[in-house]
């Protein structure tokens, strides 16, 4: 059975103090993992996909990167604009479409 | 373009009734999915369809609940009768499957279900 493990479940930060999201996983062959975040009262929203150890993905003061049994979102200098629950999901070959989610980071960024 | 489209956003309604939520995927994409998120559970896979057929509802908590998807443009899912501990976010995802590179998936700002 695929699962995802996400530490810490919250991380409160102060504007500028980089820090690093993590999300272990075991999945039976992995086609892709996933990085959503969700807003309050909003559904999840796609951030980045990886799909081979030693990819990199990049968008603003997000990094995300990918071993073979875990991930790592980076976030370098956040802005208080950043907190949000930072959710991780992969899909296993065997189940092309289907994605198992972890139970998130739920993270805070204090101006 | 459109994303995905769910109604209501909310829906507070007494233990015993019935309820439907709808959701409209995303144009082109062959793939819907039911999620259920609490609290206590996190995100939960109810149900996904793929081209209209129900490919996996391990998830579907009891036969209280069921959804169909008549359509590549709609979907339901339906709670007979409806209990208190089914309040939750219900939110229903689109994708394309088949498709290289893998694709992700699509949420809906989902309906927020309080059952009485």
């Amino acid at each position: 059975e695929d699962q995802v493990t996400q530490s810490p479940e919250a991380l409160r930060l102060q504007e500028g103090e980089s820090s690093s999201l993590n999300c272990s996983y075991t999945v039976s062959g992995l086609r892709g993992l996933f990085w959503y975040r969700q807003d309050p009262g909003k559904g999840p929203e796609f951030l980045f996909t990886l799909y081979s150890a030693g990819e990199e993905k990049e968008k603003e003061r997000l990094k995300a990167t990918l071993t073979k049994k875990e991930s790592f979102l980076h976030i370098t200098a956040p802005k208080p604009e950043d907190s949000a629950t930072y959710l991780c999901a992969v899909q296993a070959n065997t189940n092309a479409g289907k994605s198992t989610f972890g139970d998130g980071t739920t993270l805070t960024v204090k101006p | 373009d459109a994303g995905v489209i769910q109604s209501p956003r909310h829906e507070v309604t007494e233990m015993g009734q019935e309820v439907t939520l709808r959701c409209k995927p995303i144009s082109g994409h062959n793939s819907l999915f039911w999620y259920r998120q609490t609290m206590m559970r996190g995100l939960e896979l109810l149900i996904y369809f793929n081209n209209n057929v129900p490919i996996d509802d391990s998830g579907m908590p009891e036969d209280r609940f069921s959804a169909k998807m008549p359509n590549a443009s709609f979907s339901t899912l339906k709670i007979q009768p409806s209990e208190p501990r089914d309040s939750a976010v219900y939110f229903c995802a689109s994708s394309l499957i088949g498709q290289s590179p893998n694709q992700p998936q699509h949420f809906g700002d989902g309906t927020r279900l309080s059952i009485l």
